[in-house]
């Protein structure tokens, strides 16, 4: 299997524009998450799906940050506007059910200008 | 919410050392999970351990749920052992926390 797939795995953009990172889920399994890491804040959970659904977004900063799963095997987060403080790493995770192991995705580096 | 303490945070060990990072939570737990994080920041899974003990090569872990610890043992360490260690808690169903990581350099 070729693990959690990411993309962009670096994004670089100007204050005010809309990044949209995405996320390809491990085949079979049916949670994921997103989280977010920074070096003042450490590894932060943002918002996880069960099938498909949007369980917890209680993570997410603000209305600005938007998730979304349209499928099993796609999901989106979208900051719009983004903010130099949105700066981090983002991580999306999969497992095949909600308190299975968790395997992460290789990361998107998101640098706001 | 639930809170998640580590230590040591910060380890330098002579390769071929073991070294025994902890793990504290407030609450009981239902899911407790160690990962490492390389210095090319991939995040590894090594144990989903919410209570006894397992054994990896030359890690392992136990988990004492009772008393609201857990440890991860690392014998023989290599410089490829180098990263942060990371902890992560669930008590609601998902929602891991994770501990702000013991961050581990080994030297040749």
């Amino acid at each position: 299997d070729a693990g959690v797939i990411q993309s962009p795995r670096h994004e670089v953009t100007e204050m005010g524009q809309e990044v949209t990172l995405r996320c390809k889920p491990i085949s079979g399994h049916n949670s994921l998450f997103w989280y977010r890491q920074t070096m003042m804040r450490g590894l932060e959970l943002l918002i996880y799906f069960n099938n498909n659904v949007p369980i917890d977004d209680s993570g997410m900063p603000e209305d600005r940050f938007s998730a979304k799963m349209p499928n099993a095997s796609f999901s989106t987060l979208k900051i719009q506007p983004s903010e130099p403080r949105d700066s981090a790493v983002y991580f999306c995770a999969s497992s095949f059910n909600v308190a299975d192991t968790q395997y992460f995705g290789p990361g998107t580096r998101l640098t706001v200008l | 919410g639930i809170q998640v303490e580590q230590s040591p945070p910060d380890l330098i060990l002579q390769e071929g050392a073991n070294s025994t990072l902890r793990c504290n939570f407030s609450d009981s737990v239902n899911n407790l999970q160690w990962f490492h994080q390389n210095p090319w920041g991939q995040l590894i899974n090594l144990f989903y351990i919410p209570s006894g003990t397992k054994q990896n090569g030359r890690l392992s872990a136990t988990t004492v749920a009772t008393e609201r610890y857990s440890l991860l043992y690392i014998s023989s360490s290599q410089t490829t052992d180098s990263g942060v260690y990371f902890c992560a808690v669930d008590n609601q169903g998902g929602k891991l926390i994770f501990g702000q990581g013991t961050e581990l350099s080994v030297k040749p």
